[in-house]
C-alpha cells in the first residue's frame, strides 16, 4: 500500500543554518506529493505541493522537488528563522483516491 | 473567511461512554475528511465525504466509529463504547473541490482522553 516515510526528529539548527529534511514515498499510481507545517498551538497547514514527477513545490523560503527516480520529496531551506520551528508532515495522495497518507512528522527547533 | 471549525477542542470520557466530534467546514468546501492522529504521529485517514455522500470509510477502526454529514457541511464523528485506544486527536479537513491533489484546509482538532 501507500506510504511515507520522513526523517525521525526532533532536529535542533542554530539560526540562519541548512536544512533538508528527507521524505520517501511508497506509492502504486501517480501521486501528488505535500509538505504540512504544524505550528505550536495551531492546525496543520499546508506549506507546499508537486503535482508530478520534476515539479518543485516552493513557499517562504522552502523548497521540495519531486524525483519519482528516488520516490521522494525532501524539504530543504538555505536559511531557517526562529519562526520555522514546527513540527513539519511529509504527505502523498493518489490521483485516483482522496486518501492522503502522512508521515510521522519532524520536530524542528531553531535556536538564536 | 472563517476557517474548519471543531468541537469541542477538548473531550475527556470514561471507558464505555459515547462521544461525539462535531466538524464545521469551510463555507461551500465540497469535501471533508476525518483523520485521528494519535501521539507522536502523523493523521491517519479515517473516512471522506463529498458532499453529503460517505465515499470511503475504509480507515474507520471498528464499527464503533461512525461518521455522518446530513446536510453536506457540518459533520459528525460519533465513537460508541469508548476504549483507551481511542484516545488521540480527531482532525477534521476540508477542500474546496473533491480531489486529493488540492489543498485540504485542517481544523485544529479535538483531544479525546478515555480514561
Amino acid at each position: 500500500g501507500d506510504s511515507v516515510t520522513q526523517m525521525e526528529g526532533p532536529v535542533t539548527l542554530s539560526e540562519e543554518a541548512f536544512l533538508t529534511i528527507n521524505c520517501t514515498y511508497t506509492a502504486t499510481g501517480y501521486p501528488s506529493l505535500f509538505w504540512y507545517v504544524q505550528y505550536p498551538g495551531e492546525g496543520l497547514q499546508l506549506l507546499l505541493k508537486a503535482t508530478k514527477a520534476d515539479d518543485k513545490g516552493s513557499n517562504k523560503g522552502f523548497e521540495a522537488t519531486y524525483r519519482k527516480e528516488t520516490t521522494s520529496f525532501h524539504l530543504e531551506k538555505g536559511s531557517v528563522q526562529v519562526s520555522d520551528s514546527a513540527v513539519y508532515f511529509c504527505a502523498l495522495s493518489e490521483s485516483s483516491g482522496n486518501q492522503f497518507y502522512f508521515g510521522t512528522g519532524t520536530s524542528l527547533t531553531v535556536i538564536p | 473567511g472563517a476557517g474548519v471549525s471543531q468541537s469541542p477542542r477538548y473531550k475527556v470520557a470514561k471507558r464505555g461512554q459515547d462521544v461525539a466530534l462535531r466538524c464545521d467546514p469551510i463555507s461551500g468546501h465540497v469535501s471533508l475528511f476525518w483523520y485521528q492522529q494519535a501521539l507522536g504521529q502523523g493523521p491517519e485517514f479515517l473516512t471522506y465525504f463529498q458532499n453529503e455522500a460517505q465515499l470511503d470509510k475504509s480507515g474507520l477502526p471498528s464499527d464503533r466509529f461512525f461518521a455522518e454529514r446530513p446536510e453536506g457541511s457540518v459533520s459528525t464523528l460519533k465513537i460508541q463504547r469508548t476504549q483507551q485506544e481511542d484516545s488521540a486527536v480527531y482532525l477534521c479537513a476540508s477542500s474546496l473541490v473533491d480531489s486529493a491533489t488540492y489543498e485540504q484546509y485542517f481544523g485544529p482538532g479535538t483531544r479525546l482522553t478515555v480514561t
